[in-house]
């Protein structure tokens, strides 16, 4: 069965700074998708960022990439220019369409705050 | 813009009590999808239905049940509520087959179990 841990239960930044979450899955699957979605407080989760296992190239999203290893299994975030608005929760997520339907695997969460 | 929608922001119920949580959405989604949210446990799977009347066991299906008689609607049902079910409850759907592989999430129930 598929893993994700996310080893940071919680992290704090200053508006404006960089700041990387990171996550590492377990898996024997050589075609998997991996997310990042976002919580903020009282309000509906969002996805932030997808990278197919496939794709060689880091996913960005405006002032979200990643850092995709995937031999090691790594699959951090980084947030640049923080701002307020990125106070939330974060959670990465596996999926492996062909052997186990669409089905996402949560990490148990980061939550992260930024700071005026 | 994809819309979920839950029927409950926030559920009081007494132990023993047959609950049910609703969830629609408006996009013609294949896939729809519960989980519990629990801090420290991130969310886990409860069940997922891939088509009308299609169902399957997700992580941790004991103590519940869904129905899905109409595409947009997955009704996750409690048969009978106990203190450990007390939880916050999310739905969410997808396009599925192959189609994007996003997942739309409702706001969330968040449930007490008194």
């Amino acid at each position: 069965a598929q893993t994700v841990t996310q080893s940071q239960p919680e992290m704090s930044v200053q508006e404006a700074e960089t700041v990387t979450l990171s996550c590492t899955y377990d898996t024997s699957e050589s075609n998997y998708y991996l997310f990042w979605y976002k919580q903020p407080p009282s309000r509906q989760m969002i996805l932030v960022i997808r990278q197919e296992a496939y794709k060689q190239q880091n996913a960005t999203e405006n002032r979200f990439s990643v850092n995709f290893q995937k031999a090691a299994k790594s699959f951090s975030l980084k947030i640049s220019d923080s701002q307020l608005g990125d106070t939330a929760m974060y959670f990465c997520a596996f999926m492996n369409p062909p052997g186990g339907s669409e089905k996402l695997v949560f990490g148990k969460g980061m939550k992260l705050t930024v700071n005026p | 813009d994809v819309k979920v929608t839950q029927s409950s922001r926030y559920l009081v119920k007494r132990t023993g009590e047959k609950v049910f949580l609703e969830c629609v959405q408006d996009m013609d989604h294949e896939n729809m999808f519960w989980y519990r949210q629990d801090p420290g446990l991130g969310l886990r799977l409860i069940y997922f239905s891939y088509d009308v009347k299609m169902k399957e066991k997700g992580d941790i299906p004991e103590g519940y049940s869904v129905s899905r008689e109409k595409k947009e609607r997955f009704s996750l049902i409690l048969e009978s509520a106990s203190t450990n079910q007390t939880s916050m409850y999310l739905c969410a759907s997808s396009w599925g087959q192959g189609i994007s592989y996003e997942q739309y999430f409702g706001p969330g129930t968040r449930l007490t179990v008194t």
